[in-house]
C-alpha cells in the first residue's frame, strides 16, 4: 500500500529554518500533487502548501513567504522548508498525497519542536 | 477567504446512536468538501470525499450531505471506536485548502 514518512531534525531553534522531507513509497510522485499540513498541540489541522511533481507550488496566503517546497523526482521525495520560525511553528507535521480537494494517503506525522 | 465552521464543537453520545456533524462555509463551495476522522496520536483519515462519497473502506455507517454552504457528516449505530475528532476540509476557487475547527464526538 501507498505509504509516506517524514523526516527531519526534531528540534529547531527559534529564527533558523525547520526542513522536512517525505519519502514515497510504492507510488510514484509523478503527475500528483503532494501536501503538508501541520498540527499545533492539542490544536485542529493547518494546511501548509502543496507541490506538484512538476515542481509548482501553493502555500497558505498565511505562511507563503516562509514557505518554500520541492520535489525528487529521483528519490520519491518531496520537501518543506519553512524559514523564520517561532514557537507557534511547534506542531506535528505531516505530508499527504493531494487527490484534487481531498488528502487521500497520509504520513504518520513528525513533531518539530521549535525551542533554544 | 472561504471560513468553514464546525459544529458542535464537542457531541456526547451513546452506543448504537446516531451522530449528524455540521460543517458551514463562508461562501459557496459547490461540492468541493471532504471530511477526515483523527484518533489521538494518529494522522487524519478521509471519510468523505465531494461531500458524499465514500472512500475506500469506510463502512456504510458514515454519510455525507450537502452542498453550497451547509453540510452534514452523519454517523449511523456509533460504536467506542467512533470517538475521535471529525474535520472537514474544501479547497476554493484558487486552489487553497483549509479546515474547519473539528467536531470532537465523544461515545
Amino acid at each position: 500500500q501507498v505509504q509516506l514518512q517524514e523526516s527531519g531534525p526534531g528540534l529547531v531553534k527559534p529564527s533558523g529554518t525547520l526542513s522536512l522531507t517525505c519519502t514515497v513509497s510504492n507510488i510514484s510522485i509523478s503527475s500528483y500533487y503532494w501536501g503538508w499540513i501541520r498540527q499545533p498541540p492539542g490544536k485542529g489541522l493547518e494546511w501548509i502548501g502543496y507541490v506538484h511533481s512538476s515542481g509548482s507550488t501553493n502555500s497558505s496566503p498565511s505562511l507563503k513567504s516562509r514557505v518554500t517546497m520541492s520535489a525528487d523526482t529521483s528519490k520519491n521525495q518531496f520537501s518543506l522548508h519553512l524559514t523564520s520560525v517561532t514557537a507557534a511553528d511547534t506542531a506535528v507535521y505531516y505530508c499527504a498525497r493531494l487527490k484534487q480537494i481531498w488528502f487521500d494517503y497520509w504520513g504518520q506525522g513528525m513533531l518539530v519542536t521549535v525551542s533554544s | 477567504e472561504i471560513v468553514l465552521t464546525q459544529s458542535p464543537a464537542t457531541l456526547s453520545v451513546s452506543p448504537g446512536e446516531r451522530a449528524t456533524l455540521s460543517c458551514r462555509a463562508s461562501q459557496d463551495v459547490s461540492f468541493f468538501l471532504a471530511w477526515y476522522q483523527q484518533k489521538p496520536g494518529q494522522a487524519p483519515r478521509l471519510l468523505i470525499f465531494n461531500a458524499s462519497n465514500r472512500a475506500t473502506g469506510i463502512p456504510a455507517r458514515f454519510s455525507g450531505f450537502g452542498s453550497g454552504t451547509d453540510f452534514t457528516l452523519a454517523i449511523n449505530n456509533l460504536a467506542p471506536e467512533d470517538s475521535a475528532v471529525y474535520y472537514c476540509q474544501h479547497r476554493n476557487n484558487w486552489l487553497s485548502l483549509s479546515f474547519g475547527g473539528g467536531t470532537k464526538v465523544e461515545i
